[in-house]
């Protein structure tokens, strides 16, 4: 099946840098691939996903790099902020009809002030 | 619109017992996914249901069964539980569940003793 590594599983960074959070997966078949935010206490939620068909994809201080040929993607942070402190998810998932994720084992961001 | 429940939010049993836990989605949303989330394996996929037919299933043990109901709320059951079963459930909900952006609950966290 499917194997998604996630790195790294901490990231500390000062508050205006860049963060960026990179994962392999296993299954060339595997074409969404979504990045879920969490932060402490609560429910993971999408932040933003990107299809095979794609190679990047921006949404305001977020965007998300994808390399078929390598299997590799990445979630990019501009400009942190101490908001942006959570533990952020990787997934992978093959398509035609049915949506099996699976997840990378998360990396926490600590962004400092 | 009211986001996804889950009831209910803190659960105590003992090995051996079973359990139900319960998830009503975002109206109008057709698709409920099952998730297992703990600090060792983290977030694991255990099943998809949809117009009340599992549609796609995780790589866990026949205990781990649920269902959906006519009106989308859905229901997953763990029964002889183990100590390894203790972590937090969560639900999400989408449209059509194809591979769409999923909203998670809040999580049921059970701990098994």
């Amino acid at each position: 099946g499917e194997n998604v590594e996630q790195h790294p599983s901490t990231l500390s960074v000062q508050e205006g840098d860049s963060a960026v959070i990179k994962c392999t997966y296993s299954d060339s078949a595997s074409n969404y691939f979504p990045w879920y935010k969490q932060e402490l206490g609560k429910r993971p939620q999408l932040i933003i996903d990107i299809r095979s068909n794609v190679g990047e994809k921006k949404d305001q201080r977020i965007a998300v790099t994808l390399n078929k040929t390598a299997k590799h993607f990445s979630l990019h942070i501009t400009e942190t902020q101490p908001e942006d402190s959570a533990v952020y998810f990787c997934a992978a998932s093959i398509g035609g009809g049915s949506y099996i994720p699976t997840f990378g084992r998360g990396t926490s961001l600590i962004v400092h002030p | 619109k009211a986001g996804v429940t889950q009831t209910p939010r803190y659960l105590i049993k003992t090995r051996g017992q079973q359990v139900t836990l319960s998830c009503s989605p975002i109206s109008g949303h057709r698709s409920v996914s099952w998730y297992q989330q703990t600090p060792g394996q983290g977030l694991q996929f255990l099943f998809e249901y949809f117009s009340e037919t599992q549609r796609n299933k995780g790589n866990f043990p026949g205990r781990f069964s649920g269902r959906q109901f006519s009106n989308s709320r859905s229901e997953m059951n763990v029964s002889t539980l183990e100590l390894g079963d203790s972590a937090l459930y969560l639900c999400a909900s989408s449209l059509k569940g194809q591979q769409e952006t999923q909203y998670f609950g809040p999580g049921t966290r059970l701990l098994v003793l």
